[in-house]
């Protein structure tokens, strides 16, 4: 069974930075590109980062690129999120998410496994 | 940035019934398109990629049609199960966007 499970989601002040990790089981990791997607509270779905299977190319919504850092480590099978300069915009759940189909260098697919979610609160 | 518009924001119906979700794109996609079903407290669920392929263990009384940057999604006979949140999603580049849901509420 393919499995996601995200951590490192906290309550942080604005101007805060924080390390989120998704721990993927059940799958090839690298054969993959994998996202975050979040949704803040009572909100929609807004799809943040995406990285290639191999983790040499990266890709930002126009909302966070400069701040946030999305990376992997295959060896680990973790896809990282760091997210530095905290708004309190950026409160929400954040999920990784998985692409449908093998070796796409981007993300542009649709996402068939998600994690549960980990928190982020930016508050003072 | 493609923007995703769903129709309606809210639907109210009971169980039986044959609903539609309408999510148009600002401009095309071609059939770059899923939809997901979401609960309170869980992360989404994919129903259908590329506009019209049900994905694995999705009921068959969901279905999804459409190109280009119109797109439809159909439950044919409403579940108990099927009360949710319901997102599109376009892929036709790496900038993903989603619509901004459909509350299927009973009435």
């Amino acid at each position: 069974e393919v499995q996601l499970v995200e951590s490192g989601g906290d309550l942080v002040q604005p101007g805060g930075s924080l390390r989120l990790s998704c721990a993927a089981s059940g799958i090839t990791f690298s054969d993959y590109a994998m996202s975050w997607v979040r949704q803040a509270p009572g909100k929609g779905l807004e799809w943040v980062s995406g990285i290639s299977g191999s983790g040499d190319r990266t890709y930002y919504a126009d909302s966070v690129k400069g701040r946030f850092i999305v990376s992997r480590d295959n060896s680990k099978n973790t896809l990282y999120l760091q997210i530095h300069s905290l708004r309190a915009e950026d409160s929400a759940i954040y999920y990784c998410a998985k692409t449908h189909n093998l070796l796409l260098v981007a993300p542009d697919d649709a996402f068939d496994v998600w994690g549960q979610g980990t928190l982020v609160t930016v508050s003072s | 940035d493609i923007q995703m518009t769903q129709s309606p924001s809210t639907l109210s119906a009971s169980v039986g019934d044959r609903v539609t979700i309408t999510c148009r794109a600002s401009q095309s996609i071609s059939m770059w398109l899923a939809w997901y079903q979401q609960k309170p407290g869980k992360a989404p669920k994919l129903l259908i990629y590329k506009a019209s392929t049900l994905e694995s263990g999705v009921p068959s009384r969901f279905s999804g049609s459409g190109s280009g940057t119109e797109f439809t999604l159909t439950i044919s006979s409403l579940q108990p199960d099927d009360f949710a949140t319901y997102y599109c999603q376009q892929y036709n580049s790496y900038l993903i966007t989603f619509g901004q849901g459909t509350r299927l509420e009973i009435k």
